[in-house]
């Protein structure tokens, strides 16, 4: 069964940084897209940043563009997420996702990791 | 930005048939897909390309895509349906947006 395992989740300052990780098995991870998909407490389901396979096209959602930053190992099946200058609001579960779509850009997202959680807080 | 909009909530009696929709501007010209996340759990995708069904999930659930709304519909709801349900869909504006989620209730 295909598998997505996100780790790095932590209680972090305001301010502060963190790398979420997502170990990717049983499917060949170099050729697929991958997202970043979080989820506040209580709340809907927020995109944050999409990656392409050979890592040459990448998007981010406003929200955290020039704070985030997406990157993958091929060669580890890993994908990652740098989060950097946190704030309360990036409080959320991360899930990483893999992209079914075999295009430029993103499409639908199947399957979907458990989730790691981020907490922003002093 | 580009908006998709979804009923907070739509019950259901058990057996019968839940539609719960999503609107946009010219989400008709857009590829939509579904997804069901119950509490405590990751999303699943029920729906893609509007009406394509993923390998595991039942044929009771179905999608359809017309002018500004799509629509997730199941037919004979059954209790393990209850979940909360997301549309999401691509734009070149925005990139990838979800609507706001609609809780379906089974009663």
């Amino acid at each position: 069964e295909v598998q997505l395992v996100e780790s790095g989740g932590g209680l972090v300052q305001p301010g502060g940084s963190l790398r979420l990780s997502c170990a990717a098995s049983r499917f060949t991870f170099s050729t697929y897209n991958m997202n970043w998909v979080r989820q506040a407490p209580g709340k809907g389901l927020e995109w944050i940043s999409y990656i392409s396979t050979s890592s040459s096209t990448i998007y981010y959602a406003d929200s955290v563009k020039g704070r985030f930053t997406i990157s993958r190992d091929n060669a580890k099946n890993s994908l990652y997420l740098q989060m950097n200058s946190l704030r309360a609001e990036d409080t959320a579960v991360y899930y990483c996702a893999r992209d079914l779509y075999s295009s430029t850009y993103p499409g639908w997202f199947d399957p979907w990791g458990q989730g790691t959680l981020v907490t922003v807080s002093s | 930005s580009y908006e998709l909009t979804q009923a907070p909530s739509v019950s259901v009696s058990p057996g019968q048939t839940a539609s719960i929709t999503c609107s946009g501007d010219k989400l008709g010209d857009k590829y939509a897909c579904w997804y069901q996340q119950k509490p405590g759990q990751s999303p699943v995708l029920v729906i893609y390309q509007d009406t394509k069904r993923p390998s595991g999930i039942p044929e009771r659930f179905s999608g359809s895509n017309s002018g500004n709304t799509v629509t997730l519909t199941i037919s004979g709801t059954q209790a393990m349906d209850e979940a909360d349900y997301y549309c999401q869909a691509w734009d070149s504006s925005t990139h990838v947006v979800f609507g706001g989620g609609t809780k379906l209730t089974v009663l």
